[in-house]
């Protein structure tokens, strides 16, 4: 089975700041998917940002970017010049390549941002 | 598309009565997911299907959770009897893969 691990329950910036989340991860396998959900107080999972593990360049969305280790398993979130309404958790996910087992989420981080 | 939609938004019910969770999954996706959060175990997967087939329902709790999908556009989770212990937000989730889970707005149960 598949595991993901967020070290950091909660975070806190300045607005306008960077910051980066941490996300590892432990699979066995080699075809896989990475994600990072947004779920602000609303509650609604947002898709952030996406990552196949086939590829090496990093994704970037906007002011969202990760690093992607593959031979670490480490996949990190980082969001540039942050504003207040990315105030959320933040969700890792892994899911293998044929979508068995389903998505596999971390525990969140609570990002905070401070105007 | 309108994205994954869930109904009822919020459900408060009394303990011993029965709940039915609809979802409506986006068209062309061959998997859907059930999934239950709470603050204590966070985001759990309780079942998934792909092509409207169960593949694992492992993360059902107890056998008073079952879920059904009849067809590509319809799926349903019950819970019968309720128990306070069930009062969580259950999430609906579908995807083709390869651009990740798309989650409805999820569903407040309440069972008191």
């Amino acid at each position: 089975a598949q595991t993901v691990t967020q070290s950091q329950p909660e975070m806190s910036v300045q607005e306008a700041e960077t910051v980066t989340l941490s996300c590892t991860y432990d699979t066995s396998e080699n075809n896989y998917y990475l994600f990072w959900y947004k779920q602000p107080p609303s509650r609604q999972m947002i898709l952030v940002i996406r990552q196949e593990a086939y590829k090496q360049q990093n994704a970037t969305e906007n002011r969202f970017s990760v690093n992607f280790q593959k031979a670490a398993k480490s996949f990190s979130l980082k969001i540039s010049d942050s504003q207040l309404g990315d105030t959320a958790m933040y969700f890792c996910a892994f899911m293998l390549g044929g979508g068995a087992d389903g998505l596999t989420f971390g525990k969140g981080t609570h990002l905070i941002i401070q105007p | 598309d309108a994205g994954v939609i869930q109904s009822p938004r919020h459900e408060v019910t009394e303990m011993g009565q029965e709940v039915t969770l609809r979802c409506k999954p986006i068209s062309g996706h061959d998997y859907l997911f059930w999934y239950r959060q709470t603050m204590m175990r966070g985001l759990e997967l309780l079942i998934y299907f792909n092509n409207n087939v169960p593949i694992d329902d492992s993360g059902m709790p107890e056998d008073r959770f079952s879920a059904k999908m009849p067809n590509a556009s319809f799926s349903t989770l019950k819970i019968q009897p309720s128990e306070p212990r069930d009062s969580a937000v259950y999430f609906c989730a579908s995807t083709n893969r390869p651009t990740g889970a798309f989650f409805g707005q999820g569903t407040r149960l309440t069972v008191v």
